[in-house]
């Protein structure tokens, strides 16, 4: 079965510093997400990327923080500057419609700022 | 502002038991609904789609109430593995900021031998 994979499966980051999350959706997939979730918390919709740019992002997608598709596979969430509340599980997700059913998610990336 | 609302249990049920969650959203404009399986520190995967004249697979039973903006999950003959934490998930009506998923914070349901 196809699957999303994302790298690192764990980052330990000293806060202040930048982090890059690499995500590699499934291959005829063409819509791309990120979503996070703080421990013991829901799951938040953070952004959606649909022909290479930004289709929606939620309140909590800020300055600090960017997404890019830098060649045709890999897709990215850069967090600028982290802060201790930016310890979470980053998931990364991929869809061929915008219907929820559609959707698959990673294992996700679990970050740690110290 | 979206909400997805759960009890959040923990439910601790016997195997072989029938057990049931609830949900209610609070956007009118919803559209799509699903019920995701999260195991402990996994991703949230899919279980099933929930539609308005309700739905079944296996033992898995979906209920829609549009009016009460109220999605239920039966589970019957529960069994060891069904022990997980189960979303209701929202997705709102296109454009406008629809395209993420909305989550409730999830049920934890805790099968016994």
């Amino acid at each position: 079965e196809p699957e999303v994979t994302q790298t690192p499966s764990h980052q330990v980051t000293q806060m202040g510093q930048e982090v890059i999350l690499r995500c590699v959706p499934i291959s005829n997939h063409l819509y791309f997400y990120w979503y996070r979730q703080i421990l013991g918390q829901k799951v938040e919709f953070l952004v959606s990327f649909y022909n290479n740019e930004i289709s929606e992002k939620s309140e909590i997608f800020d300055d600090q923080f960017s997404v890019e598709r830098p060649d045709g596979s890999n897709f990215t969430l850069k967090i600028r500057s982290t802060k201790l509340e930016d310890s979470a599980m980053y998931f990364c997700a991929s869809s061929t419609t915008k219907a929820g059913n559609t959707i698959y998610f990673g294992e996700g990336s679990w970050l740690t700022v110290v | 502002r979206k909400e997805v609302e759960q009890d959040p249990g923990p439910f601790n049920v016997p195997e072989g038991a029938t057990v049931a969650f609830n949900c209610t959203y609070s956007n009118s404009a919803s559209q799509s609904f699903f019920w995701y399986r999260q195991d402990c520190r996994k991703e949230p995967k899919l279980l099933m789609s929930v539609y308005s004249s309700g739905n079944e697979d296996g033992r898995f039973t979906a209920q829609l109430n549009r009016a009460s903006q109220y999605i239920s999950l039966l589970i019957r003959d529960s069994k060891l593995s069904d022990s997980a934490t189960y979303l209701c998930v929202v997705k709102e009506i296109s454009g406008g900021g629809a395209d993420g998923l909305t989550f409730g914070k999830g049920t934890h349901l805790i099968i016994q031998p």
